[in-house]
């Protein structure tokens, strides 16, 4: 059964970068058919799609986010990475990594990890 | 950016009653309509993809319907751990966007 967990600190201070990594299990990051991907939630609002990145390193940010969004991946440790620059309160949300499938085969979000709450304050 | 709208924000109803929630899209994207089911302090859940085809291992009780801009959630007889929120996900056009969420309640 595929497992995707993220992990960082839970705290960033306003101006930083906030750094998470998701560590894949069950299954290989290397794969043809997914992207993976990064979602946020802020807490009591609704979902909002921050990026994919395909193992090849291939990327797709949201255009609103996309001046401060990095994303990375390591196939030799199964995990990618995401990094959020210039963090304000606003960005304070729950983040979700997940997988997603390929345009051709309707590009839904399959599997989720369990979700990190990372809160912006000094 | 494609908007995707929910209605209604929030139902109550009552166990074994049909419930249907509905989502728009701002443009047509053919049949790129995913449902995901979100419990409180939970991840969320795929439920349906291709807006009418059930996930593995979800129940049959969950259809989906639709295409272009207009399409369905429907849970035919509501059951207890249905009690969540609801969220519909555009996967025709990046950026992928969301639903804002139907919060469905007990009566």
């Amino acid at each position: 059964q595929l497992q995707l967990q993220e992990s960082g600190p839970g705290l960033a201070k306003p101006s930083e970068t906030l750094s998470l990594t998701c560590t894949v299990s069950g299954g290989s990051i290397s794969s043809l058919t997914y992207y993976w991907g990064w979602i946020r939630q802020p807490p009591g609002k609704g979902l909002e799609w921050i990026g994919d990145i395909f193992y090849s390193g291939t990327t797709y940010y949201n255009p609103s986010l996309k001046s401060r969004v990095t994303t990375s991946v390591d196939t030799s440790k199964n995990q990618f990475s995401l990094r959020l620059s210039s963090v304000t309160a606003a960005d304070t949300a729950v983040y979700y990594c997940a997988r997603r499938l390929q345009w051709e085969l309707g590009g839904a979000l399959d599997y989720w990890g369990q979700g990190i709450l990372v809160t912006v304050s000094s | 950016d494609i908007q995707m709208t929910q209605s209604p924000s929030s139902l109550s109803a009552s166990v074994g009653h049909r419930v249907i929630i509905t989502c728009r899209a701002s443009q047509s994207i053919s049949s790129y309509l995913n449902w995901y089911q979100q419990k409180p302090g939970k991840a969320p859940k795929l439920l349906m993809y291709a807006a009418s085809s059930l996930q593995s291992g979800v129940p049959s009780r969950f259809s989906g319907s639709g295409s272009g801009t207009d399409f369905t959630l429907t849970i035919s007889s509501l059951q207890p751990e249905d009690f969540a929120t609801y969220y519909c996900q555009q996967s025709y056009s990046s950026p992928w966007t969301f639903g804002q969420g139907t919060k469905v309640e007990i009566k």
